[in-house]
């Protein structure tokens, strides 16, 4: 299966600076990425799909790029409410996999 | 607006089998693919697998041994059983809905919130 592996584990950020987020894959998976956000308590929301489309409803400060086995979210103008943990997700191969997470604290 | 919600036993016996069900308003259980997907404490997430159009499965092969996922659309809901558990089971079940029509997308943009399942005597 394939293996994703995201960095750093945890980064902080003062508000209203930006954080790039970094997911790397053990193999070629084209632009199949996910991007989830999950918020304490919460269940994942869907971010970014096909590695740099936004899901319904998500601001702009989200941005996704890459493609082959290096990728990246970038949250720009952090807001408080943007403490989460950030998965990474490929469904290129089967089965689907996900990182361990980034967890983004505001400093 | 699509909400998914998990229900069934927190608490499961080694051995046993874990049944869960996943109520779905918004939507119908007869389109899409419905997932199960779970989280180990402290651990990241796990595609469990999933069944689309009242009866297409596909499972994780490190569960398919283990796992039946059903639909029942006069409920509009779908169900998980995983058999033969052990504390290795323990974790927060999510449901949620890949949007995928003849095939899946892959990605879950409708997810359930959770519920924590423990395999414990």
């Amino acid at each position: 299966e394939v293996v994703m592996t995201q960095s750093p584990t945890t980064v902080a950020v003062s508000p209203g600076e930006g954080a790039t987020l970094s997911c790397r894959t053990s193999k070629s998976v084209d632009t199949n990425v996910a991007w989830y956000q999950q918020k304490p308590g919460q269940a994942p929301r869907l971010l970014i799909y096909h590695a740099s489309t936004r899901a319904t409803g998500i601001p702009a400060r989200f941005t996704g790029s890459g493609s082959g086995t290096q990728f990246t979210l970038t949250i720009s103008s952090l807001l408080s409410e943007d403490l989460a943990l950030y998965y990474c997700q490929q469904y290129n191969n089967w089965p689907y996999t996900f990182g361990q997470g980034t967890k983004l604290q505001i400093k | 607006q699509v909400q998914l919600h998990e229900s069934g036993p927190r608490l499961v016996k080694p051995s046993e089998t874990l049944s869960l069900t996943c109520n779905v308003s918004g939507s119908s259980v007869s389109s899409y693919y419905w997932t199960w997907l779970r989280q180990p404490p402290g651990k990241g997430l796990e595609w469990i697998g999933y069944i689309y159009n009242s009866g297409v499965n596909d499972y994780n092969p490190s569960l398919k041994s283990r796992v039946t996922i059903s639909v029942d659309t006069a409920k509009n809901h779908f169900s998980l059983n995983l058999r033969s558990v052990t504390a290795a089971d323990t974790a927060v079940y999510y449901c949620a809905r890949d949007r995928g029509n003849i095939v899946p997308t892959g990605y879950f943009d409708s997810w359930g919130h959770g519920t924590l399942v423990t395999v414990s005597s």
